[in-house]
């Protein structure tokens, strides 16, 4: 059974800090690594994704991959209040086309 | 920005019923998926198809379900005989191929009363 671990939170930083989203998966032969955004009631939309070992930025997010260790994480640098969401971790085994999901992990930005 | 359409975007159905959930993929995508979300759970996959077949299923996708892409755009997910648990955010996505980011509708939601 392929597992997707995240810390459910709430996870509540201040305006303006690094929130820092954790994911730990069970599968080793995972290939793909995503990053959804989920609003409450809405649909999970793309952040980032990242495929190989190492950092890969985009604007203020930034995605961490360490296989040997089956972690990945989500840095947001100056937090916005509009960043707040349940952030979903999603992972791709290499033959499947299915994405695993996390429960996701909650984020508040206080103003 | 391309994106996936969803219809309808909320289905009441009676217990029993059979619904029909309806997709439009992002044009130049090939591969297509359905997902569902029971309130409060993690998003789950259903199916995927490629090239005018099921390539993938989990076990959530017994004989109850079915998908179709009728034509050059759309993508259907059928449900039958309804349950009180088949009540859920049903997600349809897309992918330009299949190691590429999949992106989602907006969703339909379906009461099963």
């Amino acid at each position: 059974q392929k597992e997707v671990e995240q810390n459910s939170g709430p996870l509540s930083v201040p305006e303006g800090a690094i929130a820092s989203l954790n994911c730990t998966y069970s599968d080793r032969g995972s290939q793909s690594f995503f990053w959804y955004r989920q609003y409450s009631g809405k649909s999970p939309e793309l952040i980032m994704f990242i495929y190989s070992n190492g950092d890969k930025e985009d604007g203020r997010f930034t995605a961490q991959l360490n296989k040997a260790s089956q972690y990945v994480s989500l840095l947001i640098r100056d937090s916005q209040p509009s960043d707040s969401a349940t952030y979903l971790c999603a992972v791709k085994g290499g033959s499947a086309r299915q994405l695993t999901f996390g429960s996701g992990t909650q984020l508040t930005v206080l103003p | 920005e391309p994106e996936v359409t969803q219809t309808p975007s909320h289905q009441v159905t009676q217990m029993g019923q059979e619904v029909i959930l309806r997709c439009v993929p992002i044009s130049n995508h090939l591969y297509f998926y359905w997902y569902r979300q029971i309130l409060g759970q993690k998003v789950e996959f259903l199916v995927s198809f490629y090239n005018n077949e099921i390539s993938e299923k989990s076990e959530i996708f017994d004989d109850q379900f079915s998908v179709e892409r009728p034509d050059g755009s759309n993508f259907t997910l059928k449900i039958r005989s309804t349950k009180l648990e088949d009540s859920a955010m049903y997600f349809c996505a897309s992918s330009e191929g299949t190691f590429q980011p999949q992106h989602f509708g907006d969703g339909t939601r379906l009461s099963i009363l």
